[in-house]
């Protein structure tokens, strides 16, 4: 079955720390990965995308993540973390022939204490 | 170029009403996808209409159904709510062509926030 764990319900980070977020997947094709970012009362806004190539891939925001096949990991990261980016973080998989159908995670909340 | 446009912003129905929420997708957007945000099951795909025509489905019962206009426009409708219908509808437009997944690049619009008491 198809699906996208993320094991961190809630993180909390101070500023200027690193983060990272932990995303699995299961899925029977070739994936597209994405991550998105949901701020309170919003919609979800793209962060970044992997199809295939350059396994790290930079998004918006200084946030980058890194695929491993091996894994089935898609991990996002961030070097430091700045009190804006506290939101809720997605991690998505589809596929080319999926259309509009992504599956998420069931997200990660960011904390960050100042 | 306006976002994606979803009204009304918040809705509260009572058990047994029926009710439709509507999406504008981002000007010469054609793809338009729904999604059902709830605490417990999260982010769940409806479907998606392209050009007029539904081309994806998810598991969601008869209940739930869509329309899209010839502007793109979209409409989803639920009848005979159910408490457990109490949700963020989110939808998501997306510029990709025919040839193209339209899931390489959606964006979402603020969501109807649709509580059923």
């Amino acid at each position: 079955a198809q699906s996208v764990t993320q094991p961190d319900i809630h993180i909390t980070v101070s500023e200027g720390a690193s983060l990272e977020l932990r995303c699995n997947y299961s899925y029977g094709a070739t994936p597209y990965l994405f991550w998105y970012v949901q701020s309170p009362g919003q919609g979800l806004q793209l962060l970044l995308k992997y199809f295939s190539g350059d396994t790290l891939v930079q998004g918006i925001k200084g946030f980058e993540a890194e695929f491993k096949r091996s894994q089935s990991s898609f991990n996002l990261r961030k070097p430091s973390v700045h009190w804006s980016d506290a939101a809720e973080y997605f991690c998505a998989v589809g596929a080319y022939n999926q259309g509009g159908k992504l599956i998420f995670g069931q997200g990660t909340e960011l904390s960050v204490k100042p | 170029k306006a976002g994606v446009t979803q009204t009304p912003r918040y809705l509260i129905k009572t058990r047994g009403q029926q009710v439709t929420l509507s999406c504008s997708p981002i000007s010469g957007h054609r793809s338009v996808s729904w999604y059902q945000q709830t605490p417990g099951q999260g982010l769940q795909f409806l479907f998606e209409y392209f050009s007029e025509t539904q081309r994806n489905k998810g598991n969601f019962p008869g209940r739930f159904s869509g329309r899209q206009f010839s502007n793109s426009r979209s409409e989803m409708n639920v009848s005979t709510l159910e408490l457990g219908d109490s949700a963020l509808y989110l939808c998501a437009s997306s510029p990709a062509g025919r040839g193209s997944s339209t899931n390489e690049k959606l964006f979402f619009g603020s969501g109807t926030q649709l509580s059923v008491l």
